[in-house]
């Protein structure tokens, strides 16, 4: 049972446009929403993340969007740059847990 | 910074061997965690530690157990390696879970082959 989908394995930008990453979750309990980016043979590293509290949060050229009642959050990369180009995956918690749900996650490449 | 590392970025091993996994991290937390990457199958958690001696099974546990003697190191143990268990090998910590979110830090990966 996948409680947190990533339903596009892959997604190429141009340079310069926007990308945007989508997640899905089933689990109306989860209230704490990450996304970490993941280059080859490196360990995943934090990006942004956003509590159920709110709907949307910023943090430089990216911009995370929750949407509760569609359970659906997205992660939208606006100017994307070829450096960009990794797998991100999507990442779910609750509170009083110390698990962490992630996504199958989805491979972006910005093209020059 | 956050450091958490793994003592080995590549290994190869042979079926039924039994193989040792090492993390450490130097920031003081409570839960680490130790998952596996697969292609199209994102990162699965095997099993993690709440506190010393601590553990719990996490999806997917089976073939494996997990050691935490010390607060910084938490060890995965391949009891007999088989070909299936051939994945990117990710290590995790974080803070203690309370009213405030908190988010997991990674080494960089072990990427273990079992021939």
């Amino acid at each position: 049972d996948q409680q947190v989908k990533q339903n596009s394995p892959s997604l190429s930008v141009q340079e310069g446009r926007i990308s945007i990453l989508n997640c899905d979750y089933t689990n109306s309990m989860f209230d704490y929403f990450l996304w970490y980016k993941k280059y080859p043979a490196e360990g995943p590293t934090f990006l942004i993340s956003i509590s159920s509290i709110k709907d949307k949060n910023e943090d430089g050229r990216f911009t995370v969007f929750l949407n509760k009642s569609a359970k659906h959050l997205s992660l939208h990369i606006v100017p994307s740059q070829p450096g960009d180009s990794a797998v991100y995956f999507c990442a779910a918690s609750y509170s009083g847990t110390y698990k962490y749900i992630f996504g199958t996650g989805t491979r972006l490449k910005v093209l020059a | 910074d956050v450091k958490v590392t793994q003592s080995s970025r590549y290994l190869v091993k042979r079926t039924g061997e039994k193989v040792f996994l090492e993390c450490v991290q130097d920031m003081d937390h409570e839960n680490m965690f130790w998952y596996r990457q697969d292609p199209g199958l994102g990162l699965r958690l095997i099993y993690f530690s709440y506190d010393v001696k601590m553990k719990e099974k996490g999806d997917i546990p089976e073939g494996y157990s997990v050691s935490r003697e010390k607060k910084e190191r938490f060890s995965l143990i391949l009891e007999s390696a088989s070909t299936n268990q051939t994945s990117m090998y990710l290590c995790a910590s974080s803070r203690e879970q309370g009213p405030s979110e908190e988010k997991l830090f990674f080494g960089s990966g072990t990427q273990l082959s079992v021939l």
